[in-house]
Order: C-alpha cells, then sequence, then structure tokens
C-alpha cells in the first residue's frame, strides 16, 4: 500500500522570504502523480500544484515549484516570495495512475501548517 | 464556475440523531469520494465510487455509516445513530477516471453532542 509522509507538522517563514516543505512517499509503482495540496482557514481544499512521476522536468506554477526526486521518492513544495495568503495547512497527496478498476484514491499526508510573519 | 457543492455546510445535532450529508459532484464527473478530516486521524478516505458503483469503503464504519449514490448529480453519506465520535469535517470530491486531481467542495462541519 501507498503512503504518504509530511514529517514537519509546522513551518514558519518571513514574508518575502523562501520556505521549503517536504513530503515523502512509498510505492512499488512506476507511473503515479503527486499533488501540493493548499487549505486555507476558510477549510477549502485547493490544488496547489501538481506532478507527473513520466515527467522528469518539477512542476511550476508562479511562485510555487516541487523538487521531485523519483528515486529517494521525495516531493518537496518550495514557496518562493512568501506572501501572507499562503499561511495555510499544506498537503501532499498522492495517486496511482493506474487506471485497472478505476480504483485511483487520492491518499493523502498529514500535513504541514505553514505560519507566514509580516 | 463548475464546483463540488455540499450540504449543510454545518451542522450541530444530538448523539444518537440520523445525520445525512450531500453532495453534489461536477456535471459530467463519475468519481466521487468522501474524506473524513480530524485533527487526530488527518485526512481519511471513507468511500470511493465510480459510475455509482462503491469501489471501495473499507475506511468507513460499516455499522452506522453508508454512502450511495442515488444518480448521476447526488452522492449521499449517512451516520445513523451519530456518536461525539464522528464530530469532523467531511469533504466531497469529484473527479473523472483520467483525471488527475479531485476537486474538493467546501466540507460540512459535523458536531455531534
Amino acid at each position: 500500500a501507498q503512503t504518504v509522509t509530511q514529517s514537519q507538522p509546522e513551518m514558519s517563514v518571513q514574508e518575502a522570504e523562501t520556505v521549503t516543505l517536504s513530503c515523502t512517499y512509498d510505492t512499488s509503482e512506476s507511473d503515479y502523480y503527486l499533488f501540493w495540496y493548499k487549505q486555507p482557514p476558510s477549510r477549502q481544499m485547493i490544488l496547489v500544484i501538481r506532478q507527473e512521476a513520466y515527467k522528469q522536468q518539477n512542476a511550476t506554477e508562479n511562485r510555487f515549484s516541487v523538487n521531485f526526486q523519483k528515486a529517494a521518492k521525495s516531493f518537496s513544495l518550495k514557496i518562493s516570495d512568501s506572501q501572507l495568503g499562503d499561511a495555510a495547512m499544506y498537503f501532499c497527496a498522492y495517486r496511482s495512475r493506474f487506471l485497472s478498476g478505476g480504483y485511483n484514491k487520492l491518499i493523502f499526508g498529514a500535513g504541514t501548517r505553514l505560519a507566514v510573519h509580516p | 464556475d463548475a464546483r463540488v457543492t455540499q450540504t449543510p455546510r454545518h451542522k450541530v445535532t444530538e448523539m444518537g440523531q440520523e445525520v445525512t450529508m450531500r453532495c453534489q459532484p461536477i456535471l459530467g464527473h463519475n468519481t466521487v469520494f468522501w474524506y473524513r478530516q480530524t485533527m487526530m486521524q488527518g485526512l481519511e478516505l471513507l468511500a470511493y465510487f465510480r459510475n455509482r458503483a462503491p469501489l471501495d469503503d473499507s475506511g468507513m464504519p460499516k455499522d452506522r455509516f453508508s454512502a450511495e449514490m442515488p444518480d448521476a448529480t447526488l452522492a449521499t453519506l449517512k451516520i445513523q445513530p451519530s456518536e461525539p465520535r464522528d464530530s469532523a469535517v467531511y469533504f466531497c470530491a469529484s473527479g473523472t477516471p483520467r483525471n488527475t486531481e479531485a476537486f474538493f467542495g467546501q466540507g460540512t462541519r459535523l458536531t455531534v453532542v
């Protein structure tokens, strides 16, 4: 069974600085997706960024980028030029790309709470 | 603006009462997930439907929880009887098998007193 581990329960960063959130996962599959979701106090789950495992290039979305290390099964999120609105809970998630039976649930890590200080 | 709609947003009920939570997936999506979020357990998958058929409900306590999709536009999660330990935020998410990500509703915050 696949597992996702986020070892940092809490992180903090100064506004305009850069912060990196860590995520590791365990799987025997070779083809899958990885995600970072953001959950602000409104509790809405918002997709931040997605990475396809078959792509070597790291995904980027504006100030958000990932460092995907497939061999190490590591998937960290870097937030550049942090803003107050980035304060939230961040979840790393895994989803198999294997669609046999259409069964490919999202598996989440425990989350990292990010505080942004002015 | 396509979105997953969950009702109610908040529910306070007494122990022993039946609770029904509803989810309207995004039009055209044929997979639906129910997740429960608590401080202690994080995000737990309760049930997963594809084309209205349950593929996995192993995360759901069968004695009191039930999940159904009476039609393609409605998914329900019922708790009967409810207990204080069921207090949590319940999320519905939808997608298609080839969607890479799942799209979440805003959740139902359930408090059982």
